[in-house]
């Protein structure tokens, strides 16, 4: 059964700090991987989607990398900003076409 | 603003009401999700819809009872619930199900808490 763990639960950086987070999937069958950004009492916003066959995905500040044989993604945050404060929800796409989702990591941006 | 609308936005009921859950989604999609958040657990899939037939129950209580009358519109019905029922209930939409070619487009949820 696939499981996701993100780590860490929670983060408190000051504004313009690079920072990283991480996923981990336990079987490496997947067809992609998605990091999403989901602000309090609000649905999921998503920010990047790794197919299986790739390696990184970049969109402005934020670069997320996928290893599939070691069952690991990383999500890089440059020069951090009190509005990128949310939770950020990594989610596997399994060999049934189900997404899988980690508890995410509550990112907390000071000025 | 994802395309994916859901009303109430906010919702309390007591155990014993019956009381539904409305997606509506304004993107062409043929498929359609709801998605049950708790505090303790992970954002996991309850049901899957594609083109109004249902393709997936993840064993999902029978007090829960979707409905899908069209592509556009998903329903999500409530009956005598329990106090640990009480979650973020999203809806998502994707162009088809069953396949890893579309994302997924997720509403903004419904905080239901039950009494």
């Amino acid at each position: 059964k696939q499981e996701v763990t993100q780590i860490p639960a929670a983060l408190s950086v000051p504004e313009g700090e690079n920072l990283v987070l991480n996923c981990s999937f336990t079987d490496s069958a997947i067809y992609n991987l998605q990091w999403f950004r989901q602000d309090p009492g609000k649905g999921l916003t998503s920010l990047l989607l790794i197919q299986s066959s790739q390696r990184e995905q970049t969109s402005g500040r934020l670069n997320a990398s996928l290893d599939k044989s070691s069952g690991r993604s990383t999500l890089y945050i440059a020069a951090s900003q009190p509005g990128d404060s949310a939770t950020y929800l990594c989610a596997v796409m399994d060999s049934s076409y189900k997404l899988i989702f980690g508890s995410g990591t509550r990112l907390l941006v000071r000025p | 603003e994802t395309g994916v609308t859901q009303t109430p936005r906010h919702l309390v009921m007591g155990m014993t009401n019956k009381k539904s859950l409305k997606c509506e989604q304004h993107l062409g999609h043929n498929a359609m999700y709801w998605y049950k958040q708790s505090a303790k657990k992970p954002l996991e899939l309850m049901f899957v819809y594609s083109l109004e037939e249902r393709v997936e129950n993840n064993s999902v209580p029978s007090r829960f009872s979707p409905e899908c009358p069209n592509s556009s519109h998903l329903f999500l019905h409530l009956h005598t619930l329990q106090p640990e029922d009480s979650a973020l209930y999203l809806c998502a939409s994707s162009q088809e199900s069953g396949t890893a070619s579309y994302e997924q487009y997720f509403g903004p949820g419904t905080r239901l808490t039950v009494t």
